[in-house]
């Protein structure tokens, strides 16, 4: 049981280039969410699903897209990066028979120069 | 606009000692209350979670208060130890069908030996 797997650990990209940060979950979890983290601000929420086909923003979306095709799986694409993205992004999934608390990736560090 | 606020930024507490970490929140749709542990490199883990109609929670050394009226609650660890040296943060859960978790920025934590 992986849980919840995030790749690529590390990325670094140029200013402009696009990626998608791969995000699956094997729980059978209905609810994943993408946050990042940075320094002094703790973990903002970027989008959200409630199921397959489902997402929403959250608190800092813009500059991400996301698509939710499968319940496993939660893709997060950046498309044309920037310096200020650079920080680390951490996957998330829960279901209400976890008792709602959420289950975290180990995270990507992304690096934009 | 920080929906959850936390302090203090950082703590430090002598082995053994009490550590107390307070929050806030306005939003009455939080219906969820979950305190996460993170370690360097490590993504957030589920310590402990109360909901609005308990006053207080306790599991081993962890002990959430929450003083509904007030819209704020808090995180004890009795007992101190090196091995607590974490960066503890409370968050909320939106009600409903979301299940959206929001984050407080968060607080370093050093216990000293």
């Amino acid at each position: 049981n992986a849980g919840v797997t995030q790749t690529p650990k590390f990325q670094v990209l140029k200013t402009g280039q696009s990626m998608t940060l791969q995000c699956a979950q094997d729980m059978n979890h209905e609810y994943m969410s993408w946050y990042r983290q940075d320094p002094g601000m703790g973990l903002r929420l970027i989008h959200y699903s409630v199921g397959a086909g489902i997402t929403d923003q959250g608190e800092v979306p813009n500059g991400y897209n996301v698509s939710r095709s499968t319940t496993e799986d939660f893709p997060l694409r950046l498309l044309s990066a920037a310096p200020s993205q650079t920080s680390v992004y951490f996957c998330a999934s829960s279901s209400p028979g976890s008792g709602y608390g959420y289950t975290f990736g180990s995270g990507t560090r992304l690096t934009v120069v | 606009q920080q929906q959850v606020k936390q302090s203090p930024q950082s703590l430090i507490v002598q082995k053994g000692g009490i550590s107390i970490i307070n929050c806030a929140y306005e939003n009455t749709a939080f219906d969820y209350f979950p305190w996460y542990q993170q370690f360097p490199g490590k993504g957030p883990a589920l310590l402990i979670a109360i909901r609005p109609d308990v006053s207080e929670k306790k599991e081993g050394r962890f002990t959430i208060s929450f003083n509904k009226s007030a819209k704020q609650f808090s995180l004890h660890i009795m007992d101190s130890q090196p091995g607590d040296s974490a960066t503890y943060f409370c968050a909320a859960v939106y009600g409903g069908a979301t299940n959206k978790l929001i984050f407080g920025t968060g607080t370093l934590l050093a216990v000293q030996p």
